[in-house]
């Protein structure tokens, strides 16, 4: 079973610089997750999608985050413009329902150096 | 969501049982127990889950305390590939799994 695809795997990028991050869920996972997870701490979640539409982004930086899920597959997190307190390692999830009895699958991260 | 404390650090021998423990004194009781682990430079990565009994799966056990204010994950053989950071989060039914309080967990290292 194909696991949840996130590219690229590094990025560089001076601050007020904008970015972009790409994940692929696991086939047939409704639910879809970005955390941040900032050096020596546990992940944080950003945004969470139920199919296309979202259910939590009460965590997310609207002013410069933004994420979407257009056809309820793939999903596109992005800032700008981004600042040094942005260098994280930004993870995608997905579980194939929303209850928490269930089993979260992760990607391998993007890390993300703002200089 | 209720919070978690977990040691740092443990270390641990290769081949040798590892006990890794979770005290959630505010647990209640509709609360799982979940436990995840983050190998370096990946993801982090499902263990087990239980709400009141012991659990067993082919990575490990979940031992949880009659009072379920203390759990226990046990590794029964530790391997150079267990060495990782392991997260305990409590997680109440009916809420979203993306709510899962991961805290800094406790650095797994296995001796060869």
């Amino acid at each position: 079973e194909a696991g949840v695809a996130q590219s690229p795997r590094y990025k560089i990028i001076e601050k007020r610089q904008s970015v972009a991050f790409w994940c692929n869920p696991i086939s047939g996972h409704a639910t879809l997750y970005w955390y941040q997870q900032i050096l020596g701490q546990g992940p944080k979640l950003l945004i969470q999608f139920q199919n296309n539409g979202v259910v939590d982004d009460s965590q997310l930086p609207k002013d410069r985050f933004s994420a979407e899920r257009l056809k309820g597959v793939d999903s596109t997190l992005k800032i700008q413009p981004a600042k040094l307190e942005d260098s994280a390692v930004y993870l995608c999830a997905s579980t194939f329902s929303r209850t928490v009895n269930t089993e979260a699958f992760f990607g391998q991260g993007t890390r993300l150096t703002v200089v | 969501d209720a919070k978690t404390t977990q040691p740092n650090s443990m270390e641990s021998n290769e081949e040798e049982p590892v006990h890794l423990p979770c005290n959630h004194s505010t647990i209640s009781g509709t609360d799982y127990i979940h436990w995840y682990r983050q190998l370096p430079s990946q993801g982090p990565e499902y263990v087990i889950h239980g709400l009141t009994s012991n659990v067993n799966n082919r990575m490990a056990s979940l031992a949880i305390a009659e009072d379920r204010k203390s759990s226990t994950l046990i590794l029964h053989r530790a391997t150079l590939r267990d060495a990782a950071v392991y997260y305990c989060i409590l997680s109440r039914r009916g809420s979203t799994l993306g709510r899962l309080y991961f805290g800094r967990g406790t650095q797994l290292t296995v001796w060869p």
